[in-house]
């Protein structure tokens, strides 16, 4: 199985940095995804790694380090809209299917 | 519209009553999910279909619970002699396919209560 860990709640200042976290357990890391979503809506994709390092898109960037068992979302610029659960997802072994942790609600206030 | 979508959005059913949720994955995307979600949790994954097949039923929480997706398109998420237990929010994802790092793309789920 896999254990995925994350902050339950995050809160954070319009215009600043967050970093939002997620450790696992698994065997056979086979890539991580991080997802956005909005209460009462569907989560939508934001990023996936699978190598070790950084990967930045606009104002969000990921990073992974496969020793570890860790990664982080890191939003840059913070707007009152990025208040949203951000999912973390694992996937392992031979399967194709991400496992989700909780989720970390960010609130962005002004 | 280019989106995953699901019906109904909202389904209120009394227990031991059936439920179907149906799913209209992106045209073209082969591997379809289904994920069940309860507030202030993470989408808990109960099935896969690759194509027409169910390449992996694990996440099936017990023989009340059955899917389908007969022409490798739509597919129906079956529940029988429901639970109040069973109330949640229902997700349907479609990719590309099901290997590799293809994101999955979500519908916007059925609110399922069961009374």
């Amino acid at each position: 199985g896999q254990n995925i860990d994350q902050p339950t709640e995050m809160t954070a200042t319009e215009g600043a940095i967050v970093q939002i976290n997620c450790t696992y357990q698994t065997s056979g890391f086979n890539g991580l995804f991080w997802y956005q979503q909005h209460a009462g809506e569907a989560p939508t994709f934001l990023s996936y790694n699978v190598l070790d390092g950084l990967e930045e898109k606009g104002r969000f960037s990921s990073f992974l380090s496969r020793s570890k068992g860790y990664s982080y979302l890191l939003l840059k610029e913070l707007q009152m809209k990025d208040s949203a659960s951000y999912l973390c997802a694992v996937r392992s072994g031979g399967s194709y299917i991400p496992t989700f942790g909780r989720g970390t609600s960010l609130i962005v206030h002004p | 519209g280019a989106g995953v979508s699901q019906t109904p959005s909202n389904k209120v059913t009394e227990k031991g009553k059936y439920v179907e949720l149906r799913c209209d994955p992106i045209s073209g995307h082969t591997a379809l999910y289904w994920y069940r979600q309860s507030l202030g949790q993470g989408p808990e994954f109960l099935i896969y279909f690759q194509g027409t097949g169910a390449a992996d039923d694990s996440g099936l929480p017990n023989d009340r619970f059955f899917a389908v997706r007969p022409e490798g398109s739509v597919s129906t998420l079956k529940i029988q002699r429901t639970e109040r237990g069973d109330s949640a929010v229902y997700l349907c994802a479609s990719s590309v396919s099901g290997t590799s790092g293809n994101e999955q793309f979500f519908g916007p789920g059925t609110r399922l209560t069961v009374l």
